[in-house]
């Protein structure tokens, strides 16, 4: 079955510009998460999504940040005035809350570059 | 707070020899998971090997064995006959019993020699 999927795959913007990125989780997944990896650093949790429950935000870098989860599948997460510092490739994950495993099922990523 | 610690930035082993991989964590819980994920090149991220900490037998999968030492919060990686297509890095995964929040290591970069 398909994975899950992340667009744009690469993202080029300016300083001071907005940015949305999206995640596509497997079909039937309650729980997605979103990370930030920094170059050569490892994953910094951002914000986490089970069902219908308020959002877990705590890892959110700063009110510039923001995500949605419409109808309990896709996700975007937003980025308002982008700055350099937020250069990283995003991550996102979605695992079945069901069943021993929690595995989390990573998308490919969007890398994110503000020049 | 959960911390989870690699401490080998970088590693090398020669094709068809045995590597082990560093992980400690700290944490207050009884009752959660512990996950090695690798990522190549590529960028997608790809489970390797879990281990319930209820579970006093060590994780196998098939190359990938882990030693899990919980009162030392430790739980490293063995890769047994290494083959290049290992080249990647391997994160060190923690995540509490009621799934909230993970927690990643920094990360060991594993090159594989031929």
């Amino acid at each position: 079955g398909a994975g899950v999927s992340q667009s744009p795959s690469n993202k080029v913007t300016e300083k001071g510009k907005d940015v949305e990125l999206r995640c596509d989780p497997i079909s039937g997944h309650t729980a997605l998460y979103w990370y930030r990896q920094s170059l050569g650093q490892g994953l910094e949790f951002l914000i986490y999504f089970q069902g219908n429950s308020a959002p877990d935000k705590s890892g959110l870098p700063s009110d510039r940040f923001s995500a949605e989860r419409t109808g309990g599948s896709v996700s975007t997460l937003t980025i308002q005035r982008t700055q350099q510092e937020d250069s990283a490739v995003y991550l996102c994950a979605s695992s079945s809350s069901t069943g021993v495993s929690y595995e989390q099922y990573f998308g490919p990523g969007t890398r994110l570059t503000v020049t | 707070a959960q911390t989870v610690t690699q401490s080998q930035p970088e590693m090398s082993v020669q094709e068809a020899e045995t590597v082990t991989l560093s992980c400690t964590y700290d944490t207050s819980e009884n009752n959660y998971y512990l996950f090695w994920y690798k990522q190549p090149p590529s960028r997608q991220m790809i489970l390797v090997i879990r281990q319930e900490a209820y579970k006093q037998q060590n994780a196998t999968e098939n190359r990938f064995s882990v030693n899990f030492q919980k009162a030392a919060k430790s739980f490293s990686l063995k890769i047994s006959d290494s083959q290049l297509g290992d080249t990647a890095m391997y994160f060190c995964a923690f995540m509490k019993g009621n799934g909230n929040q993970f927690y990643f290591g920094t990360g060991t970069s594993l090159t594989v020699i031929p």
